[in-house]
């Protein structure tokens, strides 16, 4: 296990709705980063979350939004749900000093949206 | 742009059979970094490794090996002897030039489901 957790496991929604995915990073951990895993893909980078601002995003619209807390747990709000937001929500957690470098990330069981 | 591309969709092996999993990628980054993910039937990505554009020394670990050359932009995976527990699907990933601090953003191929049969 890599002592990142994701909540809730399962969530079913209707179009049009709001979500909201948490991610509790492994313990010393000050970068989280959100990935969606459509089924039969690899998973596509959303954004990072780095000493609680957003520090990179990927082709996602602005109804794709998060927040990175004090203690590094992350949320991932989804509004006006739509069809292909169906898939698998992973958040992966790493460690990074002040200047810009390689970590090893950590990810999540992840939260199956459907 | 960054791309990752494994051919192979889906691999079928008996179990002990040796099996080679293929990765070729894109990059104009001159310093970038490849992974291997696992993710079993319980969809928690398992690292297994992650080696730099400079770093070119094939690597055995176990029942695991990763031949990387840059020549051309291939970084495959091998697994010797293979089990039953190694079915899975895995991805192959390059990692973008990080923003300002924070951790590498990845680029993840879209898989390549492996069935050991025993």
């Amino acid at each position: 296990e890599t002592g990142v957790t994701q909540s809730p496991t399962h969530l079913i929604k209707t179009r049009g709705q709001q979500v909201t995915l948490r991610c509790s990073s492994q313990s010393g951990h000050n970068t989280v980063s959100w990935y969606q895993q459509a089924l039969g893909q690899g998973p596509q980078f959303i954004f990072q979350y780095y000493r609680e601002e957003e520090n990179g995003r990927g082709n996602f619209p602005p109804r794709f939004s998060g927040l990175q807390f004090p203690n590094y747990s992350s949320e991932l709000n989804v509004n006006a749900l739509e069809l292909d937001d169906s898939a698998l929500y992973l958040c992966a957690s790493s460690w990074t000093p002040g200047t810009s470098g390689v970590d090893e990330q950590y990810f999540g069981p992840g939260t199956r949206l459907t | 742009a960054q791309k990752v591309t494994q051919a192979q969709t889906e691999i079928s092996v008996v179990e002990k059979e040796d099996v080679t999993l293929d990765c070729v990628y894109e990059t104009r980054d001159t310093t970038y970094y490849l992974f291997w993910y696992k993710q079993p039937p319980s969809g928690e990505l398992v690292f297994l490794i992650r080696r730099n554009s400079f770093d070119e020394q094939n690597e055995i670990s176990g029942r695991y090996s990763w031949n990387f050359q840059k020549s051309t932009s291939s970084f495959n995976f091998t697994i010797t002897a293979s089990q039953v527990v190694d079915s899975a699907v895995y991805f192959c990933a390059l990692s973008e030039e990080a923003p300002q601090g924070g951790s590498e953003k990845l680029v993840f191929g879209k898989g390549t489901k492996l069935t050991v049969n025993p």
